[in-house]
């Protein structure tokens, strides 16, 4: 079946340095995707978002972008900090006959070094 | 403060048990949704629910069962027919005007079967 999945399992960043996490989605017709953190033992925390008549979006210290040609979005993190260390998931928003749901990719763990 | 509860924390169930997780929400969403997550994995759609007394199945649905009563409670049973079910459970609610930045998540329920 269709789904979103996400190219690097780890990412080892340095603390301050930016960082970037990438996802791949297969649903050419989903309009809607965000970005979620998760930290361990909680629930995902939501970050940004963006919609697909966009192909950017900036928040604090985060930037989304969209590139539907190829079915790809990033979330770039800058000047990474510590608090940033959790998983970081993409889900996609689908519409359908009985409404929307989010539809996950397998996440990627983001480590930051002191 | 709104938000969406799930409860308890953490469950054992013995092998052969029915066992039930509870969802509340005080947002006045219309939408909840169950997922679930295993290790290393991203969120997988259980169950969810657009209105009261009125559900889908999703993704993983077989072993499982809901009930929408009401709109604040979406409570998941968790089966003997379900052969796997220690996992990390997760409840979110949503408007669907809002779609994907509408989605709320609890913090989790942690099953494990001994």
């Amino acid at each position: 079946g269709e789904s979103v999945g996400l190219h690097l399992p780890t990412l080892s960043v340095q603390e301050g340095d930016n960082s970037i996490i990438n996802c791949a989605y297969s649903n050419s017709a989903s309009d809607y995707f965000i970005w979620y953190k998760q930290e361990s033992g909680k629930g995902p925390q939501f970050i940004i978002d963006i919609r697909s008549n966009m192909d950017k979006r900036q928040g604090q210290r985060v930037t989304v972008l969209l590139n539907k040609t190829v079915k790809h979005l990033s979330l770039q993190i800058a000047a990474t900090q510590p608090g940033d260390s959790a998983v970081y998931f993409c889900a996609e928003n689908r519409g359908g006959e009985y409404g929307n749901k989010l539809v996950f990719g397998a996440g990627t763990i983001l480590r930051v070094k002191s | 403060d709104g938000g969406i509860t799930q409860s308890p924390k953490y469950l054992f169930r013995k092998e052969g048990q029915n066992v039930t997780l509870s969802c509340e929400q005080n947002l006045n969403h219309d939408a909840m949704y169950w997922y679930r997550q295993d290790p290393g994995q991203g969120l997988r759609l259980i169950y969810y629910s657009q209105i009261v007394n009125d559900f889908q199945k999703g993704d993983i649905a077989e072993g499982y069962s809901v009930s929408r009563e009401k709109k604040e409670s979406f409570p998941l049973t968790v089966t003997s027919a379900q052969k796997n079910p220690t996992a990390f459970y997760l409840c979110a609610s949503s408007t669907q005007a809002l779609g994907g930045s509408g989605y709320t998540f609890g913090s989790g329920t942690r099953l494990t079967v001994v």
